[in-house]
Order: structure tokens, then C-alpha cells, then sequence
């Protein structure tokens, strides 16, 4: 079935240093959204991109969406011990299907 | 606002046994997902519902797991007989349309290990 790749499933960086996560699709998005989770905790929606090639930024985070609609990523500029969780990419796909990645996994060493 | 409430936060049972998990969407919303994490397979959706009527119930592994949706401040999702496959958390979300790309509100979830 309809799957969406996120890459990569961890990334380890010191606290200061950037850090991205990509999300792939094979077929042509509808939209996409971002969505993080503390250890232990539960999703929650960050942001979400709907036109080709769109730019959000919230703070130190940067989201984009591709221009073909098949892809995305989230870029964070000088990581903290906050940033620390799992995030998740959610693309909806055309026959209306929500596919989550496997989420990237970010630790944050001080 | 009290979010998505769902209970019990953590339940540990025996193989065998009847599991229920409960869920209160945020009121005024009208749709509900159902959906069960793993390390392997990530989040899957089981079920979701629109207006308390269930809409795609492909997610669901197999006929001993059921959820209901007696109104739209409620809802139940059963399995019977539990195995320890099923070992997972299980969040519940809800949204405040029918379209299928808006944000998501993720309860808690409800830690299940299957002994």
C-alpha cells in the first residue's frame, strides 16, 4: 500500500548543532503534517504545508514541502534539550488516507 | 479545554482476557481515529469514525477487535481475546471536520501489555 518513508529514523547531534528529517512519497501529496513526541508522550501537530514548494517557519524550525508534492522536510537550527522527541511526518494522500512515517527519533546531547 | 481524554493510561492483563480502552473525543469534534503504535510498525490506524458512525474499519487486525461509538462524547475499543501481539499503545485522536487532512488531537494513550 501507499507508504511514506522518513529518513532517518534516528539522529543523535550536540545541543547547538542543526538537524533535519525527510519525508518521501512515491505518489503526489495533497497535504503533509508535522507532528512531534516527547518520550513517553503523545503526538502533537505541528504545522502543516498544503501548496507546492511552501516555507513555514516556526522559531528555530523550518518545514517544507516539495515542489512535485512527494516529498518534505523539517529542519531545526541549533537544537536544545527541548527539541528532544520523535517527529512525524503525515501525508494525506489522494484517495484520503493519512499515512504517517516511522517518525525520526532526536537526541540532544548537552 | 481538556483535550482528548482516554483511559486507562496503562493496562496490563493476560492473555486471554478481554481488554477495553476508552476514549472522549474534544467536544464539538466530529471525527475519531483509532490508532495503535509499535516500534515496528510505527502508527497505524485501526478505525475512524465521522458523527459517531464508523467510516474505514480496514486498519483493524482481525475480528477480535471492535470499537464503538454510542455518541460523540464516547467511545470504546474492545479486543477479545487479547494476545500478546497486541502489546502496543493505542491513542485515540479526534478532529473538528470530516476532511481527512486536518489536524489531528491525540489523547494520551493507553499503554496495553499482553502477558
Amino acid at each position: 500500500g501507499q507508504q511514506v518513508m522518513q529518513i532517518p529514523q534516528y539522529q543523535h547531534v550536540q545541543e547547538g548543532e542543526d538537524f533535519t528529517t525527510y519525508c518521501n512519497s512515491s505518489t503526489t501529496l495533497s497535504n503533509i503534517q508535522w507532528y512531534k513526541q516527547r518520550p513517553g508522550g503523545h503526538p502533537v501537530f505541528l504545522i502543516q504545508l498544503v501548496k507546492s514548494g511552501e516555507v513555514k517557519k516556526q522559531k528555530r524550525l523550518t518545514f517544507q514541502f516539495g515542489e512535485a508534492k512527494k516529498n518534505s522536510s523539517l529542519h531545526i537550527t541549533a537544537t536544545q534539550t527541548t527539541d528532544v522527541g520523535t517527529y512525524f511526518c503525515a501525508g494525506l494522500e489522494s484517495q484520503g488516507n493519512l499515512i504517517f512515517g516511522k517518525g525520526t527519533k532526536l537526541s540532544v546531547k548537552p | 479545554d481538556a483535550g482528548v481524554i482516554q483511559s486507562p493510561r496503562h493496562e496490563v492483563t493476560e492473555m486471554g482476557q478481554e481488554v477495553t480502552l476508552r476514549c472522549k473525543p474534544i467536544s464539538g469534534h466530529n471525527s475519531l481515529f483509532w490508532y495503535r503504535q509499535t516500534m515496528m510498525r510505527g502508527l497505524e490506524l485501526l478505525i475512524y469514525f465521522n458523527n459517531n458512525v464508523p467510516i474505514d474499519d480496514s486498519g483493524m487486525p482481525e475480528d477480535r477487535f471492535s470499537a464503538k461509538m454510542p455518541n460523540a462524547s464516547f467511545s470504546t475499543l474492545k479486543i477479545q481475546p487479547s494476545e500478546p501481539r497486541d502489546s502496543a499503545v493505542y491513542f485515540c485522536a479526534s478532529s473538528s471536520t470530516f476532511y481527512r487532512g486536518a489536524k489531528l488531537f491525540f489523547g494520551s494513550g493507553t499503554q496495553l501489555s499482553v502477558l
